[in-house]
C-alpha cells in the first residue's frame, strides 16, 4: 500500500524567514506529485506538479519554489516568507498515467507566518 | 478555463436526514469528476469518481451520477450520521497530462444528533 508523509506537521515562522516543506511517497514508483495550498476555510489551489525527477512545473506564482530531488520526494520552499503564505500545504500523488487520475493527499503541513 | 461550482456553502442537517450537495462543472473536454471529503486538520480523502456519462460513483453510502447533459455530479446520501460532518469538495480532472484537479469551493456539512 502507498503511504504519503509530510513534514513538518506544523510550523510557526517569522515574515522574511526561509521555509522548506517536504513530502515523501512510499510504495509507488514514478508517481505524479503535486503541491496544493489551502487558506483557512478555503478551497484547494494547486501550486506545482511534477511528472519526473528534476522536472517541476509551476501553476501559480506565490513566491514559492518546488523541487523533486528523488522519485519519491517533493520539496516546497522559499527564501523569504510573506504573511500571505500562511495556510495548509498539501502534497498529493497520482499514478503516472494521465491528468484524469485520482489524486491522493497527504496529512498536510499547517504554516503560520507572523 | 475549467471550473466547478458547488451551490451550497454550508448545510445543517439532523441525523437520518437526506443530504444533497449540488455540483456543476464547466470544462473544455470530457473530464473525470471526483468527490473528496476533508475532516478538520486532515488532508482531503478521496470518496469516489466517475469518468463517463451516466456512470455512478459511490462509497460509504454516498453516491453521484455523472450527467454530461446538465454538466452535473450531485452528491447524495440517504441517511446521514453525525460522523459525516465534514467539508465535501467536488473536483474535475482533464486530459491535460499531469495537471492537477480543479476543486469547487467546498460545502461544510454539519450533522446534529
Amino acid at each position: 500500500a502507498q503511504t504519503i508523509h509530510q513534514w513538518p506537521v506544523a510550523e510557526i515562522k517569522a515574515v522574511g524567514s526561509p521555509l522548506s516543506l517536504g513530502c515523501t511517497i512510499k510504495g509507488k514508483s514514478s508517481p505524479n506529485l503535486y503541491w496544493y495550498w489551502q487558506a483557512t476555510g478555503g478551497t484547494l489551489q494547486q501550486l506545482f506538479y511534477s511528472i519526473t525527477v528534476g522536472q517541476v512545473e509551476s501553476v501559480v506564482q506565490l513566491n514559492l519554489s518546488a523541487s523533486r530531488p528523488k522519485d519519491d520526494q517533493f520539496i516546497l520552499s522559499t527564501e523569504k516568507l510573506l504573511l500571505s503564505h500562511s495556510g495548509f500545504y498539501l502534497c498529493a500523488w497520482s499514478p503516472p498515467w494521465g491528468g484524469k487520475d485520482t489524486q491522493y493527499f497527504g496529512p498536510g503541513t499547517r504554516l503560520l507566518v507572523l | 478555463g475549467d471550473s466547478v461550482t458547488q451551490t451550497e456553502g454550508q448545510v445543517a442537517l439532523s441525523e437520518e436526514d437526506f443530504l444533497t450537495i449540488h455540483c456543476n462543472y464547466s470544462a473544455s473536454g470530457y473530464p473525470a469528476l471526483f468527490w473528496y471529503v476533508q475532516y478538520p486538520g486532515e488532508g482531503p480523502q478521496f470518496l469516489f469518481r466517475a469518468s463517463r456519462d451516466k456512470e455512478k460513483g459511490s462509497s460509504r453510502g454516498f453516491e453521484a451520477t455523472y450527467d454530461k447533459g446538465t454538466t452535473s455530479f450531485h452528491l447524495r446520501k440517504a441517511s446521514v450520521q453525525e460522523s459525516d460532518s465534514a467539508v465535501y469538495y467536488c473536483a474535475l480532472g482533464e486530459d491535460n497530462y499531469a495537471q492537477g484537479l480543479t476543486f469547487g469551493l467546498g460545502t461544510r456539512v454539519s450533522v446534529f444528533p
